[in-house]
């Protein structure tokens, strides 16, 4: 069956270093995977696309990268700071939708 | 510009009863999704409009569930009869044609009682 994983338990990490989220997937072939930012009690907000033919995606701080042969993207956030503490959701294409992951939970501590 | 707007934000009905929620587009979105988080689970897609045709509906749980999108502006949600296990936020997205990129309402939460 299709699944997509994200990491269920949240991410501690100090203000300033990087933090790495992994998205995982199986018994898909998505044209496209998209992160989006989720706050408590807000939508999703859009972050990065990046297409089956491209490795890697930056914008300002953020990077994410796509590997089709290993099933996985990573997002990466450079220079953490304690505003980029969200839940981060990982999306794939499927057909005319958008399937998503459970999210990861990030907490960025000064 | 606007972004995409919800109403009612949150609602509280018992079971048996009839909600139907409203979703306004951004201007000019000829797509619009209807998703839903239930507690501790991922969003999950219930269906999609392209202006006011479904194109897609294969989310929507059961025939309790009725979206429309008349003249292909704003869309509804008709719950009816709500049940227990409808609870949940329901969020409504929408975006230009082949962007792939979809802009989210802030949400409309439903607790059934």
């Amino acid at each position: 069956s299709q699944k997509i994983e994200q990491n269920s338990e949240a991410l501690n990490i100090q203000e300033g270093k990087t933090a790495t989220l992994t998205c995982n997937y199986t018994n898909y072939s998505p044209a496209y995977l998209q992160w989006y930012r989720q706050d408590p009690g807000r939508g999703p907000v859009f972050l990065l696309l990046i297409r089956e033919n491209e490795k890697e995606k930056r914008k300002e701080r953020l990077k994410v990268t796509f590997d089709t042969t290993l099933k996985q993207s990573l997002f990466h956030i450079t220079a953490s700071q304690p505003a980029d503490s969200a839940t981060y959701l990982c999306a794939l294409e499927a057909g005319n939708m958008l399937t998503f992951g459970g999210g990861t939970r990030l907490m960025v501590k000064p | 510009e606007a972004g995409v707007t919800q109403f009612p934000s949150h609602s509280v009905i018992e079971k048996g009863q009839t909600v139907t929620l409203r979703c306004d587009p951004i201007s000019g979105h000829d797509n619009l999704y209807w998703y839903r988080r239930v507690m501790g689970k991922e969003i999950k897609f219930l269906l999609h409009f392209v202006k006011e045709s479904k194109q897609d509906e294969s989310g929507m749980p059961n025939n309790r569930f009725l979206a429309e999108r008349t003249g292909g502006t704003y869309s509804t949600l008709k719950v009816q009869p709500a049940e227990l296990e409808d609870s949940g936020v329901y969020f409504c997205a929408s975006s230009f044609p082949m962007t792939g990129e979809l802009f989210f309402g802030e949400g409309s939460r439903l607790t059934v009682l």
